[in-house]
């Protein structure tokens, strides 16, 4: 069945390092998106991405979705104390009626 | 305003004992989804409903149950058979499997 790896599992920078997390895809997907957590909370829609070789930017977020659309990344520039959190990407296979979540990146941040 | 409700917040189940999860959304949404995260860990689907009076087993369905009667309504029972039910329950909502909108979340406790 389809799978989701996401790596790494733990990020720990200084603030104002940048971060990047990585997803990947065992099979082809229509699409992938992108979902934030912060401690205690639940995980809320930052982006989608739907064509390959997509890059979308969000402030200092920039998302990529490879050319073979199996893969994307998410990276922060300058991190910030309020980016803390777990970071999900979500792939929709484009055979499937669900959406399959990676295990999360945890940000973590030193002031 | 619009959204999906969770509760309770909190829930205490004792050996033995079924409890049932309430999600409610007024997005109109015809998609609905239960997921289960355990600390530190990704999210897990548990069941997800496409159409009123319609539902699918997810990845770990065993040791729960769900009803679909009306579609802005999709409680979850987490029977005795669960062993271990102690987690952060999430439920989602989302239209032709696009962006999905998650609850605040239940956490379920055993006594």
């Amino acid at each position: 069945g389809q799978q989701v790896m996401q790596i790494p599992q733990y990020q720990h920078v200084q603030e104002g390092e940048d971060f990047t997390t990585y997803c990947n895809s065992s099979t082809t997907l229509s699409n992938i998106q992108w979902y934030k957590q912060r401690p205690g909370g639940h995980p809320v829609f930052l982006i989608q991405l739907v064509k390959s070789g997509e890059v979308k930017k969000q402030k200092r977020l920039t998302f990529q979705f490879g050319e073979a659309k199996k893969n994307s990344s998410l990276h922060i520039t300058a991190t910030q104390t309020t980016d803390v959190g777990t970071y999900f990407c979500a792939g929709q296979d484009s055979s499937a009626s669900k959406i399959i979540f990676g295990s999360g990146t945890r940000l973590s941040i030193r002031p | 305003d619009g959204g999906i409700t969770q509760s309770p917040k909190y829930l205490f189940r004792k050996e033995g004992q079924n409890v049932t999860l309430s999600c409610e959304q007024n997005l109109n949404h015809d998609a609905m989804y239960w997921y289960r995260q355990d600390p530190g860990q990704g999210l897990r689907l548990i069941y997800y409903s496409q159409i009123v009076n319609d539902f699918q087993k997810g990845d770990i369905a065993e040791g729960y149950s769900v009803s679909r009667e009306k579609k802005e309504s999709f409680p979850l029972t987490v029977t005795s058979a669960q062993k271990n039910p102690t987690a952060f329950y999430l439920c989602a909502s989302s239209t032709d499997y696009e962006t999905q909108y998650f609850g605040p979340g239940t956490r379920l406790l055993v006594l």
